[in-house]
């Protein structure tokens, strides 16, 4: 069966420090993979999605960036974190291919940006 | 623009009392709509996928029926473990990526 992690849990982070959050999926073969934000009241932000290996698509322009480089890890990460940056990041796998697939999420990370 | 709204944003029953959660769309071509549980603190959980006008779905205590501008969540006589956060999204191509909105959610407390 397919497994989603996502690491940290939880994190607290100074305005200006840089930021990585790591996925990886197990279980499966060249899924999708997306990035989400989940604010308080609000309904899930898609920040990126990747078809593939280095292939990253944003949906947000923003201060932070994703990477793929390895075909079932997704990264994101921020150069410079501002205080809108806190929020619940969903990190989420579908099935590839031409059929319409639902999406599997992780457990998140919480980050505060002070 | 594409919009996915849910009602009510909160509901409160007693155990045993059965309701509908409701999911209002409207996009330009629905290619599956999809209802998610989300703890507290936890990323959602996928409960179904619709497809098409008069689908339906179940799942326990839980039944989703879809109509062409909406969808219902139906909950029968529910029990505290229902309590959470039912998160509804639809699906439509856009180009190559097939892009998914997701609703506020509607967070359901059952009391005992």
């Amino acid at each position: 069966s397919q497994t989603i992690h996502q690491w940290p849990a939880t994190l607290v982070q100074p305005v200006g420090s840089p930021l990585s959050l790591e996925c990886t999926v197990e279980g499966t073969s060249n899924p999708n993979l997306y990035w989400y934000r989940q604010a308080a009241g609000r309904g899930l932000q898609l920040l990126f999605y990747s078809v593939g290996i280095g292939q990253i698509s944003s949906e947000v322009p923003q201060n932070l960036s994703a990477s793929r480089p390895q075909d079932r890890q997704f990264i994101l990460s921020s150069k410079k974190l501002l205080l809108s940056d806190s929020g619940f990041y969903l990190c989420a796998w579908s099935l590839a291919g031409p059929i319409y697939n639902e999406q599997f999420f992780g457990p998140g990370t919480r980050l505060t940006v002070l | 623009e594409d919009q996915v709204t849910q009602s009510p944003e909160a509901l409160r029953l007693q155990e045993g009392e059965s309701s509908s959660l409701n999911c209002s769309y409207t996009v330009s071509g629905l290619r599956g709509l999809f209802w998610y549980r989300q703890d507290p603190g936890k990323g959602p959980e996928f409960l179904f996928t619709l497809y098409s006008a008069g689908e339906e779905k179940e799942k326990e205590r839980l039944k989703a029926t879809l109509t062409k501008k909406e969808s219902f969540l139906h909950i029968t006589a529910p029990k505290p473990e229902d309590s959470a956060t039912y998160l509804c999204a639809v699906q439509e191509r856009s180009g190559g990526y097939q892009k998914v909105t997701f609703g506020i959610g509607t967070k359901l407390q059952v009391i005992p």
